[in-house]
């Protein structure tokens, strides 16, 4: 399906560390994009990486797509207590209405 | 800029009863929106997405329905709620087949 599923389930680390959360899907896509929830709140875009892109940097973000092994990583380099959310990453097909179908995410945990 | 609102940000409902949940958004026309739910701990589940007033997408058999009255506005309601349409519930809005901007989300518990 086009879902994406995210591990692992949950992280927790310390400020300062890296983050790293994977994606993995089974459709060919066109996009794929990255999610932040902070809990309660609704869910804000952070990074998009078309199909035809390897590597994208965005800040501290670090997302890389494999389309050949249909999976994406998402980075976060020196953690903060404020990385503290759920991320979602949400592959996208043109042909189906831009729907974004969402898994279950990764809860982030980033103790100071 | 553009902005989404929703409306109630929390709710207590009995079930049996009705509900309506407004989401509108400025500074843009002709959105695609989008109505997704999250129950506890869950991922994201579309529920409807519209394309253009009038025009209502359902993806999954429920208890729900969606109206789009207008440009920038979209309503979730139902006839009478179930103990499972508690959950979270988030509208969203795009103009391109990317980016999805979302809104701050209702709360809503049937009890």
């Amino acid at each position: 399906s086009q879902q994406g599923e995210e591990d692992p389930q949950a992280l927790s680390i310390q400020e300062g560390e890296n983050a790293t959360m994977n994606c993995s899907y089974k459709t060919s896509i066109n996009n794929l994009q990255w999610y932040r929830q902070n809990s309660g709140r609704g869910l804000v875009h952070l990074i998009l990486i078309r199909s035809n892109e390897r590597e994208k940097h965005s800040g501290r973000l670090r997302v890389t797509l494999d389309t050949s092994k249909k999976s994406s990583s998402l980075l976060i380099t020196a953690s903060r207590a404020a990385d503290t959310a759920s991320y979602f990453c949400a592959p996208m097909i043109y042909n189906q209405g831009g729907k974004l179908i969402f898994g279950q995410g990764t809860e982030l945990s980033v103790k100071p | 800029s553009q902005t989404i609102h929703q409306w109630p940000a929390t709710l207590v409902q009995p079930v049996g009863s009705p509900l309506s949940l407004e989401c509108t958004v400025e500074g843009t026309s002709n959105p695609n929106l989008y109505w997704y739910r999250q129950a506890a701990g869950r991922g994201l589940q579309l529920l409807f997405y519209s394309v253009g007033i009038g025009q209502i997408s359902s993806e999954v058999p429920q208890n729900l329905s969606a109206s789009r009255p207008q440009d920038r506005q979209f309503i979730l309601s139902s006839k009478k709620l179930l103990l499972s349409d508690s959950g979270f519930y988030l509208c969203a809005w795009s103009v391109t087949r990317d980016t999805q901007y979302f809104g701050p989300g209702t709360r809503l518990t049937v009890l």
